[in-house]
């Protein structure tokens, strides 16, 4: 089974430019996360996605951030315009169930490391 | 809110010794408790889950427990390996969030 898959793997912009991140879940689950995690720091959930709908974005930085999930499969994730602190690993998980946490095990992709200068 | 410590941040220790990773949260009202493995450049890797009415749990040479009611859980890696070398990370679920400790980053020595 394939796993979780994104791209790029590494990005490097300066401050104020615009990027993009890709994610294409495994095949057949439902939910999609979004996470980003800072260096030095545990993942921070951004955004859940149940199919092509958003079940939590209480902590994406709506006025910067953005993110869509097409036809319920992979997903991209857009930061427009960057700042010096969007410096992270960015983390796409994804999980079989309907998003029960409790129940669900999450599957992680390899991330995206981007650097903003 | 929430908030998970997994303390130390760093651990050194030579192959064949025994590990114990501890993680704390705030929160008691907790659905489960998962550790996660990740290597550098790669993502995470769930090791144990261990649901909220369960004490321990075991796979291979790791076990984990919870105490639920100190907030409190720990890790133990029976005869590290050099190929233990990762960061564990711990999470907690309430309220349908997963909140992640920064981990514990350890290098088992040849």
């Amino acid at each position: 089974e394939a796993g979780v898959a994104q791209s790029p793997r590494y990005k490097i912009i300066e401050k104020r430019q615009s990027v993009a991140f890709w994610c294409n879940p495994i095949s057949g689950h439902a939910t999609l996360y979004w996470y980003q995690q800072i260096l030095g720091q545990g993942p921070k959930l951004l955004i859940q996605f149940q199919n092509n709908g958003v079940v939590d974005d209480s902590q994406l930085p709506k006025d910067r951030f953005s993110a869509e999930r097409l036809k319920g499969v992979d997903s991209t994730l857009k930061i427009q315009p960057a700042k010096l602190e969007d410096s992270a690993v960015y983390l796409c998980a994804s999980s079989p169930g309907q998003g029960l946490v409790y129940t669900d095990t999450q599957y992680f992709g390899p991330g995206t490391r981007l650097t903003v200068l | 809110k929430q908030e998970v410590t997994q303390i130390p941040a760093a651990l050194s220790v030579p192959e064949g010794e025994n590990l114990v990773l501890n993680c704390s949260f705030t929160d008691s009202a907790i659905y489960n408790l998962q550790w996660f493995r990740q290597d550098p450049g790669k993502g995470l890797t769930s090791l144990l889950l261990i649901q909220s009415s369960q004490r321990e749990q075991t796979s291979g040479r790791l076990n984990a427990s919870l105490d639920k009611s100190s907030g409190r859980s720990t890790l133990y890696i029976a005869a590290s390996q050099p190929g233990d070398s990762a960061t564990y990370l711990c999470a907690v679920v309430n309220d349908y969030k997963l909140s992640f400790g920064a981990g514990t980053t350890v290098t088992v020595r040849a």
